[in-house]
């Protein structure tokens, strides 16, 4: 099975901020690798897809690059709309198994 | 526009069956796939399985095989998550998500709680 390592597990920061979320895979994804945003009581939102690709109607103040295992999620300003987890998720092995990160909290400093 | 509404919370006690649904509407229902989230109680997601409602082929997580299944209903556009004796350890909430790589877009997750 493929293991996605996320880091930090909790991130503090202030609106305004540039903040920087890590992913790891435990061997090599290629590119296969999406991000999502999940706020509790909402559906889950995707915002990355390909490893850098910016899902449609995403603020272009996210971005996300990488490739191979090591991946980053970046959130260029914060916006209060924007303090919520954040989990990276592979598809390289598809068959048998998807795998998401841990999850990363973000929160209000 | 693309929307997937997911059934009520439940509580049910241990041992019983349960199927939760995800209704999709505002596109061809039958050509993407659908698959099935897992977040337990302060925990991360976990995938469940994928189903391809044009043929109902499906795929488990070795983790889920044989502990839940997965199936749709094409003339209502909707997709199921069944149990048939229901455990503490499966309450959670589950999460419907259109897409067969990555899930462009999600339920509102539906809450099953599992208690005597």
């Amino acid at each position: 099975d493929i293991q996605m390592t996320q880091s930090p597990s909790t991130l503090s920061a202030s609106v305004g901020d540039r903040v920087t979320i890590t992913c790891r895979a435990s061997q090599s994804i290629s590119s296969w690798l999406a991000w999502y945003q999940l706020k509790p009581g909402k559906a889950p939102n995707l915002l990355i897809y390909k490893a850098s690709s910016l899902e449609s109607g995403v603020p272009s103040r996210f971005s996300g690059s990488g490739s191979g295992t090591e991946f980053t999620l970046t959130i260029s300003s914060l916006q209060p709309d924007d303090f919520a987890t954040y989990y990276c998720q592979q598809y390289n092995s598809y068959y048998p198994e998807i795998t998401f990160g841990q999850g990363t909290r973000l929160e209000i400093k | 526009e693309v929307q997937l509404v997911q059934s009520g919370a439940e509580v049910k006690k241990p041992g019983e069956s349960l199927k939760i649904s995800c209704k999709g509407s505002g596109y061809r229902f039958t050509t993407h796939w659908i698959g099935w989230v897992r977040q337990m109680p302060g925990k991360g997601l976990e995938w469940m399985g994928i189903i391809y409602p044009d043929d109902s082929d499906t795929r488990y997580s070795p983790s889920f095989e044989g502990q839940v299944t997965i199936s749709v209903d094409n003339s209502i556009s909707t997709a199921y998550l069944q149990w048939r004796s229901l455990k503490a350890s499966d309450t959670a909430i589950y999460y419907c998500a259109r897409g067969s790589y990555y899930f462009d877009q999600w339920g509102q997750g539906t809450q099953v709680t599992v208690s005597s």
